[in-house]
């Protein structure tokens, strides 16, 4: 069975550019969450998505944003980027009754210049 | 202060000893406790979950919570060069959806 999926793996922008980034979760997962890790600063949750909707957000600024579509894959959206936003940006996938456990992706390393 | 403290080491052992891995929390509303293993430009991987206290074991892995201390433990027996990786805590109140991680204590097993 297919683990979760991220892309691109890595990608560069520029300040001020806007960054998508796509998961797919493993088959059967119908919530996706998002999490930030930076160089220094562990992992940061970002937002949860189930079943098409957002659940839950951390504490990002609203240029942070994403969607989940009806096959329950998940993009994430930074717009405006700044050059604090270079990380790590991982997601995982799981069940909304058993959000302990999740599994997560290889990540996508974004890189803003 | 941060919710979830954890030594971010580096902690280098040789191979065959017991790893002790820990984390302190201040939160008295989680009582879910995970931890994860990463290695090199990987995703986490999902190791072990406890919820509330008490102990968990699979195989070499043992899990401890205690939440009057606000501490919990990964011990790893047998340890293996394999085992080399950074080792997260994470822990989540019932019903948030989100879970709340330490930073990460890398460990490298030595041959």
């Amino acid at each position: 069975e297919a683990g979760v999926t991220q892309s691109p793996t890595h990608l560069i922008k520029t300040r001020g550019q806007q960054a998508t980034l796509r998961c797919s979760p493993i088959s059967g997962h119908t919530s996706v969450y998002w999490y930030q890790q930076a160089l220094g600063l562990g992992l940061q949750f970002l937002l949860w998505y189930d079943e098409g909707e957002e659940r839950n957000r951390g504490n990002f600024p609203p240029r942070f944003s994403g969607r989940q579509f009806p096959n329950y894959s998940s993009e994430l959206n930074v717009n405006a980027l700044e050059l604090e936003d270079s990380a790590l940006y991982l997601c995982a996938g799981g069940m909304n009754r058993e959000f302990a456990e999740q599994y997560f992706g290889p990540g996508t390393r974004l890189t803003v210049t | 202060q941060k919710e979830v403290e954890q030594d971010p080491g580096p902690l280098s052992v040789p191979e065959g000893a017991i790893v002790s891995l820990n984390c302190t929390y201040s939160n008295s509303a989680f009582q879910y406790f995970m931890w994860y293993r990463q290695y090199s430009r990987k995703g986490p991987e999902l190791l072990m979950y406890t919820y509330s206290s008490g102990n968990k074991e699979d195989g070499r892995f043992t899990a401890q919570v205690d939440k009057s201390s606000k501490y919990i433990s990964l011990f790893i027996r047998d340890s293996q060069p394999s085992d080399s990786a950074t080792y997260l805590c994470a822990m989540s109140e019932q019903g948030a959806q989100k879970l709340v991680f330490g930073q990460g204590t890398r460990l490298t097993i030595n041959p």
